[in-house]
């Protein structure tokens, strides 16, 4: 697509509740990246994928987190058990090895 | 670890004033800098970028340079416009961290007639 893709924009959710988040990439972009952003904070790495290789997780707060990717293509990002500290916006970035990422708008995620 | 420190915010400049947002990191070797900017409702969008020491970025009218000595890479602005307002966002990629960046926390600037 023209650029990278997040959905849904907005998500309010109950404390425990699972939610899933959906990032599609640019096409044929290979490196695909989750940020996390809390309000009044800096982007903090959650998680990188670069094409066939295993992901980089180093960035995932606890095990609650997780986050698949198949091939190049779509990846989501689930969250178990939301905690209200979970509430922020969630970022995605794709790119090709080296150059600049592409953002996405992002998912603004509001734990209740 | 690789870390990267911007200055407090929220900017308040009117137009046609010299913006400067400081920013200063700590890495190993010789990272690669660079700001983003995120305008209202958009995604965040590299704005321009330095990759060795003394180079100097720019686009848009924006300037930045690398400078090892005192680790900064400050942005710049001759004459600040209206559409300008935004949040900017200093970045670093380390030597051995891969594709991965590390952002500073994002200064917002806001542009007054």
């Amino acid at each position: 697509g023209a650029g990278v893709s997040q959905s849904p924009s907005n998500k309010v959710t109950e404390k425990g509740k699972d939610v899933e988040l959906r990032c599609d990439p640019i096409s044929g972009h290979t490196a695909l990246y989750w940020y996390r952003q809390r309000l009044g904070q800096g982007l903090e790495f959650l998680i990188y994928f670069q094409g066939n290789s295993a992901p980089d997780k180093s960035g995932l707060p606890s095990d609650r987190f997780s986050a698949e990717r198949t091939g190049e293509s779509v990846s989501t990002l689930t969250i178990q058990r939301t905690q209200q500290e979970d509430s922020a916006v969630y970022l995605c970035a794709s790119s090709l090895v080296g150059y600049g990422y592409t953002f996405g708008s992002g998912t603004r995620l509001t734990v209740v | 670890g690789d870390s990267v420190t911007q200055m407090e915010g929220p900017v308040t400049l009117s137009e046609e004033a010299f913006l400067t947002i400081n920013c200063t990191y700590t890495a190993t070797g010789y990272p690669s800098l660079f700001w983003y900017v995120q305008y209202p409702g958009e995604g965040l969008q590299l704005l321009l970028k330095a990759t060795k020491a003394d180079d100097k970025g720019s686009n848009k009218g924006f300037e930045a340079t690398y400078r090892k000595e005192t680790t900064s890479f400050h942005l710049e602005k001759g004459s600040v416009q209206v559409s300008d307002s935004a949040v900017y966002f200093c970045a670093l990629r380390g030597e051995t961290s891969g594709s991965r960046l590390t952002f500073g926390e994002g200064t917002q600037l806001t542009v007054n007639p």
